[in-house]
C-alpha cells in the first residue's frame, strides 16, 4: 500500500534539473510532498488535490495525475539547499473515513557545487 | 506553542525497560500522528488520533506499543519491555483537519530512542 518513489537516489550538479516520481497502487484524493534534511524533521512543500492540478513553489513544482495514480515533483535549476530526502505522502484507506497519512519510500537527492 | 514539541529529544534505555515519549501538538490541531524512522529509512506509520480517539492503530508493531491522547492535545507513546529493534527516531506530527485532505502535517523534531 506504501507509495513507491523513483528514483531511490539522485546526484545533481548545481543548476541541473530533477524529477521525482510517486506512484500508488490505489486511487488518490491528494498528494503531499515533504523534504527532510539530514537529522531534521520533514518539512511540508506542497499539497496537490484531485483534479490534475499543478503547483509551483519557487523553482519547485509538482503535478498530480489521479487517473495514473501518480505525482511528480520537478526541481529546476537545483540549489545546494535542495539536498535532502523527499517523501510523497498520501491518504491511507479512505473507506474507513479517517485521515491517516502514509509516506512513500523516499528519494535521496544530493546537489553538488 | 509555535510548533510541535516532542520530549525527550534523546532517550537511551536498557533492553526490557519501559519508555514514554511525549508529543505536544500545535494548538487547535485536531489530528495527531506518530511515525517511526529507522536509520536511513522511510517514515513508518504507527498510529493516528482524531481528537482523543485513535481511528487507526494499524501500524503499531506489537502489543508492547500503545498510545493515548488526552484533552485533544498532548499524546504519549509508550513502549513496554523495549527491544533493540525498537531503536529509531519517533516522529510526531499534527494537522488541522477540516474534513478534507488539504491540511499539511507539521512535524516535531523527534525523539531518538536507543535501546542498549
Amino acid at each position: 500500500q506504501q507509495p513507491v518513489q523513483s528514483p531511490q537516489a539522485v546526484i545533481l550538479r548545481e543548476g541541473e534539473d530533477a524529477v521525482i516520481n510517486c506512484s500508488s497502487s490505489k486511487a488518490l484524493y491528494s498528494v503531499h510532498w515533504y523534504r527532510q534534511k539530514h537529522g531534521e524533521a520533514p518539512v511540508f512543500l506542497m499539497i496537490l488535490l484531485k483534479g490534475g492540478e499543478q503547483k509551483g513553489h519557487d523553482k519547485i513544482s509538482a503535478s498530480f495525475n489521479e487517473k495514473k495514480q501518480q505525482s511528480s515533483l520537478y526541481l529546476t535549476a537545483s540549489q545546494l539547499s535542495y539536498s535532502g530526502t523527499y517523501f510523497c505522502g498520501t491518504e491511507g484507506d479512505t473507506t474507513s473515513g479517517t485521515y491517516k497519512y502514509i509516506f512513500g519510500t523516499g528519494t535521496r537527492l544530493k546537489v553538488l557545487a | 506553542g509555535a510548533g510541535v514539541s516532542q520530549s525527550p529529544s534523546n532517550k537511551v534505555t536498557e533492553k526490557g525497560k519501559d519508555v514514554e515519549l511525549r508529543c505536544d501538538p500545535i494548538s487547535g490541531h485536531t489530528a495527531l500522528y506518530w511515525y517511526r524512522q529507522s536509520l536511513g529509512q522511510g517514515l513508518e506509520f504507527l498510529i493516528y488520533f482524531q481528537g482523543n480517539s485513535a481511528p487507526d492503530k494499524s501500524g503499531l508493531p506489537s502489543d508492547r506499543f500503545s498510545a493515548e491522547r488526552t484533552g485533544g492535545s498532548v499524546s504519549t507513546l509508550t513502549i513496554q519491555r523495549t527491544q533493540q529493534e525498537d531503536s529509531a527516531v519517533y516522529l510526531c506530527a499534527s494537522s488541522l483537519v477540516t474534513g478534507g485532505w488539504d491540511s499539511p502535517l507539521h512535524f516535531g523534531n523527534g525523539t531518538r530512542l536507543t535501546v542498549t
